[in-house]
């Protein structure tokens, strides 16, 4: 069965960088485009970046545009996040997320979340 | 501020059908798919419908999906208190070329 586990997460400054990975086994990793998706405490969801099963196509949520950066390594069925500049408003549970094809059919399957604190 | 409205709270009682609605755009709703998420309390989401309303194996036949024009909906039918969860709607925007959710709706079963 398709899982996710996502790592990387824990507390750090304003201003301060951080990289999250993702995990991904039972499915062809390298087929799917692949997503981030943050949801801050007590919040809802909030789609944060997305690419395409070949890592070609990267699309990004205005509010991270130019600080993070999505990249996968399909040789390691693995999906990343860059986060530079951290503010405190980056402050959630980061969940990665399978795509239910490239990147624009909407996602079908979803980690548990890795928690990132941004706080001096 | 959510790019797609929904209301942020419903509520119904055991047995009862309950309507989710979310309000999108031309360059969301109107011209992409619509999917509907499922939250429970201290979990990750899950889908429960794509395609404006197709259901994954796996999720009764209770939950249903529909879409006109820029808007869609989320019926639930037969209410049970397992359904007390979060829920949230979600599309391709054209426009903003990335994915926007709605600020999800809580639903409680009196």
């Amino acid at each position: 069965q398709v899982q996710l586990v996502e790592s990387g997460g824990g507390v750090v400054q304003p201003g301060r960088s951080l990289r999250l990975s993702c995990a991904a086994s039972g499915f062809t990793f390298s087929s799917y485009g692949m997503h981030w998706v943050r949801q801050a405490p007590g919040k809802g969801l909030e789609w944060v970046a997305v690419i395409s099963y070949e890592g070609s196509n990267q699309y990004y949520a205005d509010s991270v545009k130019g600080r993070f950066t999505i990249s996968r390594d399909n040789s390691k069925n693995t999906l990343y996040l860059q986060m530079n500049s951290l503010r405190t408003e980056d402050t959630a549970v980061y969940y990665c997320a399978k795509d239910r094809y490239s990147y624009g059919q909407g996602i079908d399957y979803w980690g548990q979340g890795t928690l990132v604190t941004v706080s001096s | 501020q959510s790019v797609l409205t929904q209301p942020p709270s419903a509520s119904g009682t055991p047995g009862q059908r309950v309507t989710i609605s979310c309000s999108g755009s031309s360059s969301n709703i109107g011209s992409n798919t619509v999917n509907w998420y499922q939250q429970l309390p201290g979990t990750a989401p899950k889908r429960l419908i794509y395609s404006n309303n197709q259901r994954p194996s796996g999720v009764p036949d209770r939950f249903s999906g529909s879409k006109s024009g820029t808007s869609a909906s989320l019926a639930i039918s037969g209410l049970q208190s397992d359904d007390e969860s979060d829920y949230y709607c979600a599309a391709w925007d054209d426009s903003l070329n990335g994915w926007v959710f709605g600020g999800g709706t809580k639903l409680t079963v009196l």
